[in-house]
């Protein structure tokens, strides 16, 4: 059981480029998410999807797109790196009921990007 | 929206000390959860808070919510260098479909 996988790991891009991180979990989780976490300032939720086929904002959208075509796929697309983008990204995955207690938000191992 | 302020941003301990973050909302807490986080690892879930007063523990660490709901504690007994590490908590976002708001974190270091 994989749970939540990211890739790649580490991405060095150019100021302009594109690219692609790619989230997927293996547990059946209705919801996915993708946060972002800069020093000092935690974790901010990027974009989310509670079921395939829907997505929607977070705190911290602006110059990331996502899609959900499958249950088990989340990527998060950048058209064009800009160097505020510079971060540790995670995704998450979860069953729906997040407030039952026995279930928790799982994360991935996370993508480190720097954007020069 | 609510924000969730973490304190101290770092911490300091000696090994065998006890130590306390503190995780305070700007709005009431319908559900709270405390994750830890190794350097350039992923979060690892400790433990969920839901009603005022509530406490919870498990092996050297004991989380409370307390009873106005506002406020969350995480308390460390004897720390271990294994204990070192960013500590974040979490609270339930109604207006994100049930995701997480997160605190700064609080940087562990425990010296051996």
């Amino acid at each position: 059981n994989a749970g939540v996988t990211q890739t790649p790991k580490f991405q060095v891009l150019k100021t302009g480029q594109s690219m692609t991180l790619q989230c997927a979990q293996d547990m059946n989780h209705e919801y996915m998410s993708w946060y972002r976490q800069d020093p000092g300032m935690g974790l901010r939720l990027i974009h989310y999807s509670v079921g395939a086929g829907i997505t929607d904002q977070g705190e911290v959208p602006n110059g990331y797109n996502v899609s959900r075509s499958t249950t088990e796929d989340f990527p998060l697309r950048l058209l064009s790196a800009a160097p505020s983008q510079t971060s540790v990204y995670f995704c998450a995955s979860s069953y729906r009921y997040l407030s039952s207690g026995a279930n928790v938000l799982t994360f991935g191992a996370g993508s480190r990007l720097t954007v020069l | 929206s609510q924000e969730l302020e973490q304190s101290p941003q770092s911490l300091i301990v000696q090994e065998g000390k006890n130590l306390t973050i503190n995780c305070t909302s700007s709005k009431t807490l319908y559900g709270l959860y405390w994750y830890k986080q190794k350097y350039g690892e992923g979060l690892i879930f400790l433990m969920m808070l839901q009603k005022g007063g509530e406490e919870k523990s498990h092996e050297k660490i004991t989380a409370k919510l307390d009873e106005k709901k506002q406020q969350s504690s995480l308390h460390i007994t004897a720390s271990q260098p294994s204990h070192a590490g960013i500590y974040l908590c979490g609270a339930l976002n109604n207006n994100a479909g049930n995701m997480l708001t997160f605190g700064g974190g609080t940087r562990l270091m425990v010296k051996p």
